[in-house]
């Protein structure tokens, strides 16, 4: 089983749609947990970290975990074009593991 | 110049030749790290140094050498690659090696012919 999985999609919505993009995990002693957005040609950009279970909130995005399901989300509110990017989720405990990404495009 | 910066953006080079990646951090981490980024795979990690000592060789082939001079610099030496090593490569460094988020490169598109 793997560390971490995360739908590759591609998923492709119109702009202002709330979207949703999901991790689950198997090993419990994961604490941390980030979201990174990348762009094509471009490096992984850190787009949210949250230690332990519960929501952050920065702008239109939202980052939730829920230690009990082993389940984390990333929530964007009204998406836009320049949302079109690979989103990639990681958690550690000491190791950091990297979810393969899901290919977004946000349709004008 | 902030962030992390690697050099060069794109290199295509032959099984036979002697090339170096190079990074540098001006975030005032004691971490870094390379990492392989292949199509429809997870980011593998390939090697970490704390306070210029390496922490973690996550079984590389010996045609990759890293080298960390100094806390902002990383360098990753490629002689006889395999066409199988075509790749992203990303720099990125963090804090501290235990925990903390990375913050990544724009890494150097390799191609090996």
């Amino acid at each position: 089983q793997k560390e971490v999985e995360q739908d590759p999609g591609p998923l492709s919505v119109p702009e202002g749609a709330i979207v949703s993009l999901n991790c689950t995990y198997s090993n419990s002693a994961f604490q941390y947990f980030m979201w990174y957005r990348q762009y094509s040609r471009k490096g992984p950009e850190l787009l949210m970290y949250t230690y332990s279970s519960g929501n952050k909130e920065d702008g239109r995005f939202t980052a939730q975990v829920d230690k009990s399901s082993k389940y984390i989300s990333l929530f964007i509110r009204d998406s836009q074009p320049s949302d079109s990017a690979t989103y990639l989720c990681a958690m550690r405990a000491n190791n950091l593991f990297f979810g393969t990404g899901t290919r977004l495009t946000v349709i004008p | 110049e902030t962030g992390v910066t690697q050099t060069p953006r794109h290199l295509v080079m032959g099984m036979t030749n002697k090339k170096s990646l190079k990074c540098e951090q001006h975030l005032g981490h004691n971490a870094m790290y390379w990492y392989k980024q292949s199509a429809k795979k997870p980011l593998e990690l390939m090697f970490v140094y704390s306070l210029e000592e390496r922490v973690e060789n996550n079984s590389v082939p010996s045609r990759f050498s890293p080298e960390c001079p100094n806390s902002s610099h990383l360098f990753l030496h490629l002689h006889t690659l395999q066409p199988e090593d075509s790749a992203l490569y990303l720099c990125a460094s963090s804090q501290d090696s235990r925990g903390g988020p990375l913050h990544f490169g724009n890494g150097t598109r390799l191609t090996v012919t």
